[in-house]
């Protein structure tokens, strides 16, 4: 159980369009969920905590105009990166908290900006 | 807030034990966890113990912690090709709080 769904795992666009990723929990309500960016060989940075039926709270330095996160249902965040430039190409993971249990995670999404 | 240590390199030989280290800064840290990353992949999570436990061992997993020097570690007995991957320590930020903390990452390499 406790299965989180990204969508999709690889995107490649052009310079100045915009993307979204779809973060989704199949088989619990999440309330909860986070989204984070890896850099290569790094480890990951928390870049936002989305909850349901309200607004995000964002991580100091992460700009939220940029990076907007909704999450309307129960069992789907979706992180929408606006004009993206190729600075944004990064491995971008969602997680979902399932009630009483520790976050588990979506399987990540690649995103190349040309 | 809570920072977490990890040796980056781990080299084994297979069928031999692994053993990753991590040590953490915040004593109020409810939970701590063991994720597995492989190349291209989300985070799978392996395993986690509660601060107030000394030990957990899962099949080929065991998880000790020094909750007095704040050390953890992963313990893989007859480690295997397969388990080849990035291992991640984190800590939950602060008593009551679900945001986790992770270490930079220690990637095992199993030699056949």
């Amino acid at each position: 159980g406790a299965v989180v769904s990204q969508h999709p795992s690889w995107v490649i666009c052009k310079s100045g369009t915009s993307v979204k990723i779809e973060c989704r929990s199949l088989d619990f309500q999440a309330t909860t969920m986070f989204w984070y960016r890896q850099f290569p060989k790094q480890s990951l940075m928390l870049m936002a905590t989305s909850n349901e039926g309200s607004k995000a709270t964002y991580e100091q330095g992460v700009e939220k105009d940029k990076f907007l996160i909704n999450h309307a249902s129960l069992t789907l965040s979706t992180l929408t990166v606006t004009s993206a430039h190729p600075e944004d190409s990064s491995f971008y993971i969602c997680s979902a908290l399932p009630q009483n249990q520790p976050q588990h995670f979506g399987d990540g999404t690649r995103l190349s900006i040309l | 807030g809570e920072d977490v240590e990890q040796s980056l390199f781990l080299s084994v030989r297979e069928g031999d034990s692994s053993v990753i280290n991590c040590t953490y800064t915040d004593s109020s840290s409810t939970y701590l966890y063991w994720y597995k990353q492989e190349p291209g992949a989300g985070l799978q999570l392996l395993t986690y113990i509660f601060s107030n436990m000394d030990m957990k061992q899962d099949q080929r997993l065991t998880v000790l912690l020094n909750k007095k020097d704040k050390h953890l570690s992963l313990r893989i007995a007859d480690t295997q090709t397969g388990d080849s991957a990035i291992y991640f320590c984190a800590g939950n930020s602060g008593a009551g709080s679900y945001q986790l903390t992770f270490g930079k990452g220690t990637k095992l390499s199993v030699i056949p």
